[in-house]
Formats: structure tokens, C-alpha cells, sequence
């Protein structure tokens, strides 16, 4: 039960798009289509913000999409905006449980 | 509203018991398969565990390092998850969540707000 491998950081500035990626292997990431993303801010429980690789519940702006390629999945924001700034996982099923990515820092510059 | 409080985090002893509660509304609770997140102090995410619905089993699965100490359980009649967690290390301090997966069988939404456990003597 190894973590998703997620960068440390990233950035961006205002109105630019930015990437996260989340690299598992083909027992967690690259074996299921359940890939979901959260967004943190500081002393708050974490956000949805994606999940099964691609879907947006209800509420999340547009903004934000989902991918997978392999055993890459992806999180991509445009239009970046101040408040998008936050941590940002992902998570993955992995037959029976579940592991999260290490995390991904969000600047907006 | 859907809504997870958790209740019983505190400060405990190395070795040491505690339980913790997340009581659930708005949702059918009985029908859903219930999750244990826990985040330490500046840390990322780690799964702790689920229970599944009685139509599943309650079948239960744990991460590898809770695994033989911690119980999930549950009690449809009063709306309710627990975590019993036993045998307690000092790395186990961090705040616990309870979530859910309302859309999609792993897409986790709603969260509680969360119950502090510390581990210190």
C-alpha cells in the first residue's frame, strides 16, 4: 500500500491553467477508473472535486477536469484563480482499499 | 443536508483505547459504505479504512498500518460509524475524519469536520 506519487508543488498565475499529476501503478491508478481529487485549504476538511478520473459533482465549477493515461491520472485547472489556491490529492481505489497521492501545493502567484 | 459529525478524539497514552463516533444525516445511511481518513499535523491523507452495508456484508478492509488494531463498525439504527482503535502508537496522532461516498463508490463527499486523537504520555 504504497502513497500515489503527486509533485510537491506547483504554480501559477491568475487566468493561466496548471497540471497536477498523480503516478500510481497498474494495481491502484492504472486498474480502476475510481480516481477522485480533493482540494484542502488550510484548517478545512477536504473538497471533492473529482471522481471517476473525470466527473464533477455538483457545484464544482467547471475549471476543473480529470484525466487518466496509464498509470497517470490527472487533475487540470484553468482560468486559475486566488482562491483555487490550496493542497490538492488525489486517491485511488485499490481493490478493497484505498490509497491517497502525498499531496500537491497549489500557488497562485 | 448531508451531514458526518465525529466525536471522541482526545488524548490518550501510548497502548491505549479510544473510540470515535461519526453520526450521519441526511442520507440514506444504511445503504452506504462508510470511510476513516486521518491526517496528521501538516501531513497529507491517509485511508484508514471502510464498512460496507449490510446488503455487502458490512465487509470491512483496513490500511497496513491500522490493520489488527482498529475495528470499524457500525449501527444503522442509530446512524452511526465507529472506529475502535487499539493498541494505540504515537504515530497514530492526527486529526480523524469520517466520510462517505455519495456520488460514486469511491468519490468521498460529505466529510465531518474532523476529531483530534493525540497520542502522548
Amino acid at each position: 500500500q504504497s502513497a500515489l506519487t503527486q509533485p510537491r508543488s506547483v504554480s501559477g498565475s491568475p487566468g493561466q491553467s496548471v497540471t497536477i499529476s498523480c503516478t500510481g501503478t497498474s494495481s491502484d491508478v492504472g486498474g480502476y477508473n475510481y480516481v477522485s481529487w480533493y482540494q484542502q485549504h488550510p484548517g478545512k476538511a477536504p473538497k471533492l472535486m473529482i471522481y471517476d478520473v473525470s466527473k464533477r459533482p455538483s457545484g464544482v465549477p467547471d475549471r476543473f477536469s480529470g484525466s487518466k493515461s496509464g498509470n497517470t491520472a490527472s487533475l487540470t485547472i484553468s482560468g486559475l484563480q486566488a482562491e483555487d489556491e490550496a493542497d490538492y490529492y488525489c486517491c485511488s481505489y485499490a481493490g478493497s482499499y484505498g490509497v491517497f497521492g502525498g499531496g500537491t501545493k497549489l500557488t497562485v502567484l | 443536508e448531508v451531514q458526518l459529525v465525529e466525536s471522541g478524539g482526545g488524548l490518550v497514552q501510548p497502548g491505549g483505547s479510544l473510540k470515535l463516533s461519526c453520526a450521519a444525516s441526511g442520507f440514506t445511511f444504511s445503504g452506504s459504505a462508510m470511510h476513516w481518513v486521518r491526517q496528521a499535523s501538516g501531513k497529507g491523507l491517509e485511508w484508514v479504512g471502510r464498512i460496507r452495508s449490510k446488503a455487502n456484508s458490512y465487509a470491512t478492509a483496513y490500511a497496513a498500518s491500522v490493520k489488527g488494531r482498529f475495528t470499524i463498525s457500525r449501527d444503522d439504527s442509530k446512524n452511526t460509524a465507529y472506529l475502535q482503535m487499539n493498541s494505540l502508537k504515537t504515530e497514530d496522532t492526527a486529526v480523524y475524519y469520517c466520510t462517505t461516498a455519495v456520488a460514486g463508490p469511491w468519490g468521498f463527499d460529505p466529510w465531518g469536520q474532523g476529531t483530534l486523537v493525540t497520542v502522548s504520555s
